[in-house]
């Protein structure tokens, strides 16, 4: 089946600083999409992308779909302490009822004060 | 409007024992999905319905059970309860294939 990579499987920055996370498959996807789960919770939808080359913004993050449709980039700027937490890359290679999304293994951000 | 709301929170089950975890969505999303969470290891699909009355397997059913009796539910039945099944459970939902999933807060499950 399809796999998503993200590596490595925990990044510490600097608050402050600004941090970029890959998203790579062997596979091609036609949807990409990156979640946040906060220690206790269920991960949160941050970005959707559904074309290839798309650039999406929301807030501090930026996610990009990738030209080849093999890989996803997000980044944050400026981290802050609450941005603490695991990213998921998730994708979906097709549409329609039995259409399920993979995903990554996640990458655990810490931030430092 | 709830989204997607996972009972009970958390719970300790003895070995054999059973349970149902309880999963409900008020947005009238078609499609519901039951992940297991372990450290390091991301979301593994248990089960997935795409509406009431159809349930299908994920990567790793087995010692698990589902039913999709109405929209709003997708509760997720453990019968023999294993050391292995000490996991975090989420429940998610969507609308339909095109979207991406709204997950609950999930339940913390330890068997011992």
């Amino acid at each position: 089946g399809q796999q998503l990579n993200q590596s490595p499987q925990s990044m510490f920055i600097q608050e402050g600083e600004d941090v970029s996370m890959n998203c790579t498959s062997s596979s091609i996807f036609n949807t990409w999409l990156w979640y946040k789960q906060e220690p206790g919770e269920g991960p949160v939808l941050l970005i959707a992308l559904y074309k290839a080359g798309e650039l999406t913004s929301n807030g501090r993050l930026t996610a990009q779909f990738g030209i080849t449709r093999k890989d996803s980039f997000l980044n944050i700027s400026a981290s802050i302490p609450s941005d603490v937490g695991i990213y998921f890359c998730a994708g979906r290679t097709s549409t329609g009822a039995n259409s399920k999304l993979t995903f990554g293994k996640g990458i655990t951000l810490s931030v430092r004060p | 409007n709830a989204g997607v709301t996972q009972t009970p929170k958390f719970r300790i089950l003895k070995i054999g024992q059973s349970m149902t975890l309880q999963c409900t969505q008020d947005m009238n999303h078609n499609y519901m999905y039951w992940y297991r969470q372990d450290p390091g290891m991301g979301l593994k699909l248990i089960y997935y319905s795409v509406g009431a009355g159809i349930t299908d397997k994920g990567e790793v059913p087995n010692g698990y059970n589902v039913s999709r009796s109405t929209t709003e539910d997708f509760p997720l039945r453990l019968e023999l309860a294993a050391p292995s099944q000490t996991s975090v459970y989420f429940c998610a939902s969507t609308l339909d294939g095109n979207y991406g999933y709204t997950f609950g807060s999930g339940t913390r499950l330890t068997v011992v």
